[in-house]
């Protein structure tokens, strides 16, 4: 049963344009949300994040929408770059959890110059 | 010093050898983490570490065992395994209770069981 789910594996965008990428979950114990961004043979790196007591949060060309009532969050590049192809993974974490973090399966985004 | 350190980069091992995966940081971070990361699959949690001390195993086979000598280095010691467990092993630091940025991962180990 997974509890986080990102229905979309790739993405293709063009360069300069706003990249979407969306995640849902289940778990309404679910209360601090991560985006991952993961380049080939290296670990995951620490994109942004958001609390539940939030609806938006925005770093930069990166900002991530939490939406509870649906339970879904999305993450929006603005402007895409091809620098930012990679394996981006949605991740959630809860009170009940300790310092568990449960991964969505991830989306490719190939931004194309 | 905000990276998480893993070596060996790559490793291939035989299903009758023992074979050692070593992490390290220097954050201070009292949580640590092995997940396990397949090819197009994210990344599962097999063992958590908080103040050097086992808190969490997610049913992990007995062929691996962890082990935290100090707050700093984090060990996954391998035994018999089998072709299955061929992945990304990634080690990964946190400090004990959430702050903004969740885990720090390392690179990776990339394991092949032959």
């Amino acid at each position: 049963d997974q509890q986080v789910k990102q229905n979309s594996p790739s993405l293709s965008v063009q360069e300069g344009r706003i990249s979407i990428l969306n995640c849902d979950y289940t778990n309404s114990m679910f209360d601090y949300f991560l985006w991952y961004k993961k380049y080939p043979a290296e670990g995951p790196t620490f994109l942004i994040s958001i609390s539940s007591i939030k609806d938006k949060n925005e770093d930069g060309r990166f900002t991530v929408f939490l939406n509870k009532s649906a339970k879904h969050l999305s993450l929006h590049i603005v402007p895409s770059q091809p620098g930012d192809s990679a394996v981006y993974f949605c991740a959630a974490s809860g009170d009940n959890a300790g310092n568990m973090l449960t991964f969505g399966g991830g989306t490719r985004l190939m931004v194309k110059p | 010093d905000t990276e998480v350190t893993q070596t060996p980069k790559h490793l291939v091992m035989g299903m009758t050898n023992k074979k050692s995966l070593k992490c390290e940081q220097h954050m201070g971070h009292r949580a640590m983490y092995w997940y396990k990361q397949k090819a197009k699959k994210p990344p599962e949690l097999m063992f958590v570490y908080s103040y050097e001390k086992l808190s969490i195993n997610e049913s992990v086979p007995s062929r691996f065992s962890p082990e935290c000598p100090n707050s700093s280095l984090l060990n996954l010691h391998l035994h018999a395994l089998q072709p299955e467990d061929s992945a990304l092993y990634l080690c990964a630091s946190s400090h004990d209770r959430w702050v903004e940025g969740g885990y720090t991962f390392g690179s990776g180990t990339r394991l092949t069981v032959v």
